[in-house]
């Protein structure tokens, strides 16, 4: 079945360090591919998406490429920055449902301090 | 209002108690589902509405969990006789659409403690 391995953590970054987070995908078909975000007391929310092989998903300095070929969809930032302190959940649509029904990974907590 | 609102955003139950939990998606959005997210995991999905029709409710633990939207806005899960393991927080997500390439939006979710 589909499912989505996410990179473990928490992960501490300094200000302005590069900021990678890995996530692999199994899927039967071909499915979209999500970021989404946890700000600290807030809902999750949409960072980006990727609805195809090669395409890339930007947002707030952020981007992730759908990769077929590895069934990846890391995550890059090249230099963050304190209010980026959230946790990362990697996600992508569940086919077999042929709704936009979301799988997502376990999360991955980042902290970047000043 | 603007956004997907949850109510209440903290539930505290004893074990065997029946709990309701609310959500308001943003008005005019055709889809919602119902998540669970145990402490440290990932959101793990419970049923899926489209308007007043439950399309997909194979994500439910148990007949203990039952949810409704009969005029297809507001939406209730139902959880009966909570058991400790029923602890989590519950998020409730809507979309305009029903497309797989959509964004869904949450809201900030019902914390549930079973004691």
């Amino acid at each position: 079945g589909d499912s989505v391995t996410q990179m473990e953590g928490p992960v501490t970054l300094s200000e302005e360090a590069f900021l990678t987070i890995n996530c692999t995908y199994t899927a039967t078909g071909y499915p979209s591919l999500f970021w989404y975000v946890q700000y600290p007391g807030e809902g999750l929310q949409l960072l980006l998406k990727a609805t195809k092989a090669d395409d890339k998903g930007s947002n707030k300095g952020f981007e992730a490429t759908y990769r077929k070929e590895t069934t990846s969809f890391h995550l890059e930032k090249g230099s963050v920055q304190v209010s980026d302190s959230a946790v990362y959940f990697c996600a992508l649509t569940r086919t077999q449902t042929g709704a936009n029904n979301l799988f997502f990974g376990t999360g991955t907590r980042l902290t970047v301090i000043p | 209002g603007a956004g997907v609102s949850q109510s209440p955003r903290y539930k505290v139950a004893k074990r065997g108690q029946d709990v309701a939990l609310r959500c308001d998606p943003i008005s005019g959005h055709v889809s919602l589902f119902w998540y669970q997210q145990a402490l440290g995991q990932g959101p793990e999905f419970l049923t899926y509405f489209q308007n007043e029709a439950q399309l997909d409710k194979s994500g439910l633990p148990s007949d203990r969990f039952f949810a409704e939207r009969p005029e297809g806005s507001v939406s209730t899960l139902k959880i009966q006789r909570t058991q400790q393991e029923d602890s989590a927080v519950y998020l409730c997500a809507s979309s305009p659409g029903t497309s797989g390439t959509g964004e869904l939006f949450f809201g900030e979710g019902s914390r549930l403690t079973v004691l």
